[in-house]
């Protein structure tokens, strides 16, 4: 059974950049699939944030394409999201997904449980 | 706001069947972009219920259903149960934001 697993700071200051780990279990990141961030802000609805394909290649959501980077960690199975320069708007649940298909036909399966990351001073 | 547009509350009595709406334009659904739909409780992990406008994934009861027309896109639960109480997503692909476009959630009372 496949298991994802946010981690990283819960709390951000305004300006620095926002790291978060996803460690997966039950499969190898680096056979098949997308690995991907979402997040909720609170009271908001999900937004895509981007997502890293098993060979490397990696797409992100145009709005938040100039501050986003997602990487891989083949050996510790894991994959990473750094977000630069946030603000309080960068506040939300943060999760990481598998994801079949190219983005046009993307769907998201398995969810970890996410990762409220805060951003204050 | 959202791309996509869902009720933000649906209600039903047990063993009802309720809908949830989830529309779009011609930049998403409209333009044939498959839809995929998640149950969500908060606290957990989402959980994929449709994908590919009316597939479900293996262990999703059948009371679960899917379907797309046009713009929008519509998920029925039918035999509500007290356990479908959560918050429910719809998902899709916009051309003009040129990414993975999300519903902002439908709440889901089971009274």
């Amino acid at each position: 059974q496949v298991q994802l697993q946010e981690s990283g700071p819960g709390l951000v200051k305004p300006s620095e950049t926002l790291s978060l780990t996803c460690t997966v279990s039950g499969y190898s990141i680096s056979s098949d699939y997308y690995w991907d961030w979402i997040r909720q802000p609170p009271g908001k609805g999900l937004e895509w944030i981007g997502s890293i394909y098993h060979g490397g290649s990696t797409y992100y959501n145009p709005s938040l394409k100039s501050r986003v980077t997602i990487s891989l960690d083949t050996s510790r199975n894991h994959f990473s999201l750094k977000l630069s320069s946030v603000t309080a708007a960068d506040t939300a649940i943060y999760y990481c997904a598998r994801a079949r298909g190219p983005t046009i036909r993307r769907w998201f399966d398995p969810w970890g449980q996410g990762t409220l990351v805060t951003v204050s001073s | 706001q959202s791309v996509l547009t869902q009720p933000p509350s649906v209600s039903g009595a047990p063993g009802q069947r309720v809908t949830i709406s989830c529309t779009g334009s011609s930049s998403n659904i409209g333009a044939g972009y498959d839809v995929h739909w998640y149950q969500h409780l908060p606290g957990t992990a989402p959980k994929l219920l449709i994908y590919g406008n009316s597939n479900r994934p293996s262990g999703v009861p059948d009371r679960f259903s899917g379907s797309k027309s046009g713009t929008s896109a519509s998920l029925a639960i039918t035999g509500l149960q007290g356990e479908d109480e959560a918050d429910y997503y719809c998902q899709s692909y916009d051309s003009s934001v040129s990414g993975v476009v999300f519903g902002g959630g439908t709440k889901l009372s089971v009274l």
